[in-house]
């Protein structure tokens, strides 16, 4: 079992719908969630970034972090074609020290269809 | 330097030649992280640096891969003897200090070995 799982995809969806990704992991020492986004050959750009538990919300976009039942998600609302990217979620051990290595899903390939 | 720089951008390598890739931080930061993303695979840690030190290498395959930080210049990510399983996109993230959660990412090295 991977330590990180999620669903690649693709998820196809007209403009304007609400898009839900989601993750789920094993490793219960986790804090730190992350939700990038990725271009075609580009490098990761960070979305959201969560500790611990809970949601954020930073303008389309809502993280939301499950802790017991180790699910994370990426709400968007109002999607556009300009969303079209592959979404890949990342956790990191604070257990680790200084070390925060990040431990990525698949990434899930989106398609928002004006 | 306000962004990670990573060059070059796209490298071609026969089989059996050296690859390097080498990894600009952005300014003032001394700690950088390299992952490697294999297709159908997603984005994977490999090695985790400071500089002149070499904190975590655990997600480094044992032969053919090295690693180095100096104290000045860029840091550097040496495969030797390549083969065509090394194919892939490699992104390096850089931070002022460890225990960073988000360092910011490059835009990547892509290795086609012919």
């Amino acid at each position: 079992q991977k330590e990180v799982e999620q669903d690649p995809g693709p998820l196809s969806v007209p403009e304007g719908a609400i898009v839900s990704l989601n993750c789920t992991y094993s490793n219960s020492a986790f804090q730190y969630f992350m939700w990038y986004r990725q271009y075609s050959r580009k490098g990761p750009e960070l979305l959201m970034y969560t500790y611990s538990s809970g949601n954020k919300e930073d303008g389309r976009f809502t993280a939301q972090v499950d802790k017991s039942s180790k699910y994370i998600s990426l709400f968007i609302r109002d999607s556009q074609p300009s969303d079209s990217a592959t979404y890949l979620c990342a956790m990191s051990d604070e257990n680790a020290g200084n070390n925060r290595k990040l431990i990525w899903g698949l990434g899930t390939s989106l398609a928002v269809n004006p | 330097n306000a962004d990670v720089m990573q060059n070059p951008r796209h490298l071609v390598r026969r089989r059996g030649q050296e690859a390097r890739l080498r990894c600009s931080p952005m300014k003032g930061h001394s700690h950088v992280y390299w992952y490697r993303q294999l297709p159908e695979e997603g984005l994977k840690f490999m090695v985790y640096l400071q500089k002149e030190n070499i904190i975590d290498e655990s997600g480094m395959p044992k032969e053919r891969f090295s690693a180095e930080f100096p104290k000045e210049g860029p840091s550097i990510l040496r495969i030797q003897q390549v083969v065509r399983g090394d194919s892939a996109a490699y992104f390096c993230a850089s931070s002022p200090f460890g225990g960073d959660p988000i360092p910011p990412f490059g835009p990547g090295t892509r290795l086609t070995v012919l």
